[in-house]
């Protein structure tokens, strides 16, 4: 049982550059979230996913964001036009499903830097 | 919209010693309150969690304190040791939808 799986673990980028963020969620989970941590902040909720559908993403701005998770594969992060600000620690966790007290397990992240 | 309120920002502690992180609540339906474990460079693992129904939880060094009227909940950490110093995150969730506290670095001391 590998866990989440994210890639790349770091990631630098220069200003107008796209950033793709790739996460494999652990063996059985169907449901795939992305947070944001900022140094020395919080996890800031950016989108929730299942196969193939968004279910909610409120957190995600509006624009140069966008997030999948395909029938097959990983599900993707990806910004687009990159900017200082984007410069972050991108977390990807994942759970069985809606019922119960679901465990959200998390994977290392992926650090972007952006030039 | 901050849901969850969580303090100190950060703390220290003399090993041994007691360490207590707070949060406060805002949304009524979060039935479900974890706190997570976050060492640097790693991403956060579930520590402890307790539901509402519930006053306390307790697993070897770590207690939950859940007042349900107050909207709060705190973790106390006991014989707090070096090893436990790390960033601690709060949450609630409801259904899908978990919130996370802005997270308290904790530094125990030798």
């Amino acid at each position: 049982n590998a866990g989440v799986m994210q890639n790349p673990r770091h990631l630098v980028r220069r200003r107008g550059q796209e950033a793709r963020l790739r996460c494999s969620p652990m063996k059985g989970h169907s449901h795939v979230y992305w947070y944001r941590q900022l140094p020395e902040e919080g996890l800031k909720f950016m989108v929730y996913l299942q196969k193939e559908n968004i279910i909610d993403e409120s957190g995600m701005p509006k624009e140069r964001f966008s997030a999948e998770f395909p029938k097959e594969g990983p599900s993707i992060l990806r910004i687009q036009q990159v900017v200082r600000g984007d410069s972050a620690a991108y977390f990807c966790a994942s759970s069985r499903g809606r019922s119960g007290a679901n465990v959200l397990t998390f994977g290392a992240g992926s650090r972007l830097t952006v030039l | 919209q901050q849901q969850v309120k969580q303090s100190p920002q950060s703390l220290i502690v003399q090993k041994g010693g007691i360490s207590i992180i707070n949060c406060a609540y805002e949304n009524t339906a979060f039935d479900y309150f974890p706190w997570y474990q976050q060492f640097p460079g790693k991403g956060p693992a579930l520590l402890i969690a307790i539901r509402p129904d519930v006053s306390e939880k307790k697993e070897g060094r770590f207690t939950i304190s859940f007042n349900k009227s107050a909207k709060q909940f705190s973790l106390h950490i006991m014989d707090s040791q070096p090893g436990d110093s790390a960033t601690y995150f709060c949450a609630a969730r409801y259904r899908d939808d978990m919130r996370f506290g802005a997270g308290t670095r904790l530094t125990v001391k030798p």
